[in-house]
């Protein structure tokens, strides 16, 4: 079967860093995805890997290894509307999208 | 760029009735829009691919006869849930691929339907 696993739930302080890791065990891969979602609200477009390696943007980072079935999403300098849901999501060998359940960033000040 | 539109935002309506959904691309064109629905605290759940100009593929357990779906064109697509029930009541989430676009058929979301069966 297909399989996306993020850690449920998280709790970061303001200002710091927060990791988010996702390991996915899919048949093919044709890219990983990232995104952000608010509570009540669709998902916002964050971030899109399909080589290994690290892809920066802004306060927002995503590093993949294709070989590892892994990838993490990095968040510096933490601020209180970073507060969401981050969802993980793999396209197959068939292009289909296979979603991660979402990991729930608690931010505190 | 990659904006897309989905109305209404909010719905509240009796049991029996139906309701149209629809999800509209608006700075490009998107020959595959996507209908996702998600229950409260849960993951996403794709119900259907569409593409523009054929017949949606649902995904197994979604009841096509309920679940219409209609893509006329390559910036409309439209769900209508038919006969509605309170267990329909849910968060409707359309999202489109950018034909142009050069980030792998990155999939933009609306902004969601919130459907409220009494």
């Amino acid at each position: 079967g297909q399989n996306i696993d993020q850690p449920t739930e998280m709790t970061a302080t303001e200002g710091a860093i927060v990791q988010i890791n996702c390991t996915y065990q899919t048949s093919g891969f044709n890219g990983l995805f990232w995104y952000q979602q608010h509570a009540g609200e669709a998902p916002t477009f964050l971030s899109y890997n399909v080589l290994d390696g690290l892809e920066e943007k802004g306060r927002f980072s995503s590093f993949l290894s294709r070989s590892k079935g892994y990838s993490y999403l990095l968040l510096k300098e933490l601020q209180m509307k970073d507060s969401a849901s981050y969802l993980c999501a793999v396209k197959d060998s068939n292009y289909q999208l296979i979603w991660g359940a979402g990991t729930k960033l608690i931010i505190k000040p | 760029g990659a904006v897309v539109s989905q109305h209404p935002s909010r719905v509240i309506c009796k049991s029996g009735t139906s309701v149209k959904i629809e999800c509209r691309s608006l700075d490009f064109q998107a020959t595959t829009m996507f209908w996702y629905r998600q229950f409260p605290k849960q993951s996403l759940m794709l119900m259907a691919t569409s593409n523009e100009g054929s017949k949606a593929t649902y995904e197994q357990g979604v009841e096509k006869d309920k679940f219409l779906i209609n893509h006329a064109s390559l910036t409309l697509s439209t769900l209508t849930v038919t006969s509605a029930h309170p267990e329909d009541s849910s968060f409707y989430i359309c999202s489109a691929s950018n034909l142009a676009g050069g980030d792998a058929d990155t999939q933009y979301f609306g902004p969601g339907t919130r459907l409220t069966v009494l």
